[in-house]
């Protein structure tokens, strides 16, 4: 069981651009969830899919999007990039029915220039 | 928004020593959970207690919980140098489902 995998795990872009970052949940699961990580501080929530539906959302502006395909895994999009994402992103999956343990992925390191 | 609070923001230690981690939380729960990151990279989970329980063994952790007071501890016994890492508690807050709220974490430095 691979567990669950994200990809790239560093990526360097430029103020103003465009990311996609990628999930690949763990086997079984059927439920991905994102969060961000700044240097020194514990995870934030960005949103949650089930289902191919966005489930559940945290305080982040719509600059944040993702998608979840029909084979659980998942994508994370971060439009007009600014200095202020940079950050470690983490990809959780788990079971709707599950009792809420979630399982991380080891994450991607996103630097804005 | 964080959750809450973790207390200390580190905690250095000497190998075989027991190590306590206290987390407050400002809403009402339906489990807490706490988790480990070595490094900066991904978290691994260690142990849940639902907002019914008390307390939790697993290997040489023990976690209590108190809901009245809205907060937790971990405990470590007999800690190794493998256990140097950050660690985090998570609430599961009444009605969002199995959205994970994380504290600020406790970061570890086991020395042998």
């Amino acid at each position: 069981d691979a567990g669950v995998t994200q990809s790239p795990t560093h990526l360097i872009k430029t103020r103003g651009q465009q990311v996609t970052l990628r999930c690949s949940p763990k086997s079984g699961h059927d439920t991905v969830s994102w969060y961000q990580q700044a240097l020194g501080q514990g995870p934030q929530f960005i949103f949650q899919y089930y289902e191919e539906e966005e489930r559940q959302r945290g305080n982040f502006p719509d600059r944040f999007s993702g998608h979840q395909f029909p084979n659980y895994s998942s994508e994370l999009n971060v439009n007009a990039l600014l200095l202020g994402d940079s950050a470690l992103y983490l990809c959780a999956s788990s079971q709707i029915a599950g009792a809420m343990k979630a399982f991380f992925g080891q994450g991607t390191r996103l630097t804005v220039v | 928004s964080q959750q809450g609070e973790e207390d200390p923001q580190a905690l250095s230690i000497q190998e075989g020593e027991n190590a306590t981690m206290n987390c407050s939380y400002k809403t009402s729960i339906n489990n807490l959970q706490w988790y480990r990151q070595n490094s900066g990279r991904g978290l691994v989970h260690l142990i849940l207690i639902r907002s019914n329980e008390r307390e939790k063994h697993s290997g040489r952790l023990r976690v209590t919980l108190d809901t009245s007071k809205k907060s937790s501890s971990l405990l470590i016994t007999a800690s190794r140098a493998a256990d140097t890492a950050s660690y985090f508690c998570a609430t599961v807050n009444t009605g969002t489902a199995s959205k994970l709220t994380f504290g600020t974490g406790t970061r570890l430095q086991v020395t042998l």
